[in-house]
């Protein structure tokens, strides 16, 4: 069956760093998703992106969040500048859309840590 | 704003014992609700959807708009039951998938 699958699975990185977090969704899916949750919290909505744009986004998706989809197969986060609140567990997810609207596929996850 | 809470954070049963893991929500339209499950080291799974009116893997859950709840319930529980549960919902919007998901619940089923 195929997956959602995302690298890396675990990063660490300084506060004030750049972070990009790398996903490669269910091919022939048509939305695409970034959840994350806090450790001990719940999961919470980021962002969905449709037709090479966003769709919506969260309150806590602001200017230091960006996605993108380069290549028609990857979707990416990118956290611009880091900060010890963003430590989490970032999941990326796919749908297909249509009929199959909400039928969210998710990854493994890609645990952050920042120091 | 919509909001999903699971009550109960552990639940432990016997095998072969009943179960019912409690969501409620508050919204004032019409939700979409799911099921998702998490077994240890994996990914999250949908495990239902209410429009879908399905039994998975023994599961199901009902709707009850009155009491804005869905529990999901299982006549008799197995160990392989035993994971995270977590209750979501679907408000509606410009797009699928902005999903308001509940604390989740461990469920422990002991041999």
């Amino acid at each position: 069956e195929p997956e959602v699958t995302q690298t890396p699975s675990h990063q660490v990185t300084q506060m004030g760093q750049e972070v990009i977090l790398r996903c490669v969704p269910i091919s022939n899916h048509l939305y695409f998703y970034w959840y994350r949750q806090i450790l001990g919290q719940k999961v919470e909505f980021l962002v969905s992106f449709y037709n090479n744009e966003i769709s919506e986004k969260s309150e806590i998706f602001d200017d230091q969040f960006s996605v993108e989809r380069p290549d028609g197969s990857n979707f990416t986060l990118k956290i611009r500048s880091t900060k010890l609140e963003d430590s989490a567990m970032y999941f990326c997810a796919s749908d297909p859309g249509g009929y199959s609207g909400n039928t969210i596929y998710f990854g493994e996850g890609s645990w952050l840590t920042v120091v | 704003a919509q909001r999903v809470t699971q009550p109960e954070k552990l639940l432990s049963v016997f095998k072969g014992a009943p179960v019912e893991l409690k969501c409620n929500y508050s919204y004032s339209g019409s939700p979409e609700l799911f099921w998702y499950v998490q077994y240890s080291r994996q990914r999250l799974q949908l495990l239902l959807r209410h429009i879908s009116r399905e039994s998975i893997k023994g599961f199901t859950a009902d709707l009850n708009k009155g009491e804005t709840s869905f529990h999901l319930k299982k006549p008799f529980a197995q160990e392989e039951d035993s994971a995270m549960y977590y209750c979501a919902l679907y408000a509606g919007g410009t797009s699928y998938g902005k999903l308001t998901f509940g604390q989740g619940t461990i469920l422990t089923v002991h041999p």
